[in-house]
């Protein structure tokens, strides 16, 4: 069945460091992929999407590509804040089936250090 | 406008008992899911509902059940908790459920089961 496989952390970083957190996964057919970042206490939010080959999400600095030929997601960001810190989920949703089911990796967690 | 929302925040329970979360989601999305998180591990979908009809299950024991009412909010019950229903449950909306559509989630509830 369809899976995400994300890094383990947690990924530590001083501030201005660059960011990579790698995401990938398995699917039949072609998958919308997500990157979803929780703060400490909170739900998930949306940080970026794509939903074909060779899209870019990005937001609020971050951004991902959607590689096929690698079945890769792989988060990026150049220069990281404190408030960066979080767990970042990757995520994708397989149009199969005509429903939304998101299925989800396990997690990065990600910590900031000024 | 506002977004995803739930209630209660927290909640304490005993095992046996059962339990009733609610979730309103955003104006005008009419699809809403379920997904439980348990510490340190990332989301695992409950149910789908549209319209009011269930259109996806994940693999969770009938104790778990939802439903969706006219104005698309929705509550998830579940009956005779155990220890291991203790975790983030996470309510998610959607325009119209569709394969390629976006969910956003509300805050969670976190349920305990003593």
């Amino acid at each position: 069945g369809d899976s995400v496989t994300q890094m383990e952390g947690p990924v530590t970083l001083s501030e201005e460091a660059f960011l990579t957190i790698n995401c990938t996964y398995t699917a039949t057919g072609y998958p919308s992929l997500f990157w979803y970042v929780q703060y400490p206490g909170e739900g998930l939010q949306l940080l970026l999407k794509a939903t074909k080959a060779d899209d870019k999400g990005s937001n609020k600095g971050f951004e991902a590509t959607y590689r096929k030929e690698t079945t890769s997601f792989h988060l990026e960001k150049g220069s990281v804040q404190v408030s960066d810190s979080a767990v970042y989920f990757c995520a994708l949703q397989n149009p199969f089936g005509g429903y939304n089911k998101l299925i989800f990796g396990a997690g990065t967690r990600l910590a900031v250090h000024p | 406008d506002a977004g995803v929302t739930q209630s209660p925040t927290h909640l304490i329970k005993t095992r046996g008992q059962h339990v009733t979360l609610r979730c309103s989601p955003i104006s005008g999305h009419k699809s809403v899911s379920w997904y439980q998180q348990v510490l340190g591990q990332g989301p695992q979908f409950i149910f789908q509902y549209y319209e009011k009809e269930e259109r996806g299950r994940g693999n969770f024991p009938d104790r778990f059940s939802a439903r969706q009412f006219p104005n698309y909010s929705s509550e998830l019950n579940v009956n005779a908790l155990l220890l291991g229903d203790s975790a983030l449950y996470l309510c998610a909306s959607s325009l119209d459920g569709g394969g390629t559509d976006t969910q956003y989630f509300g805050p969670g509830t976190r349920l305990t089961v003593l």
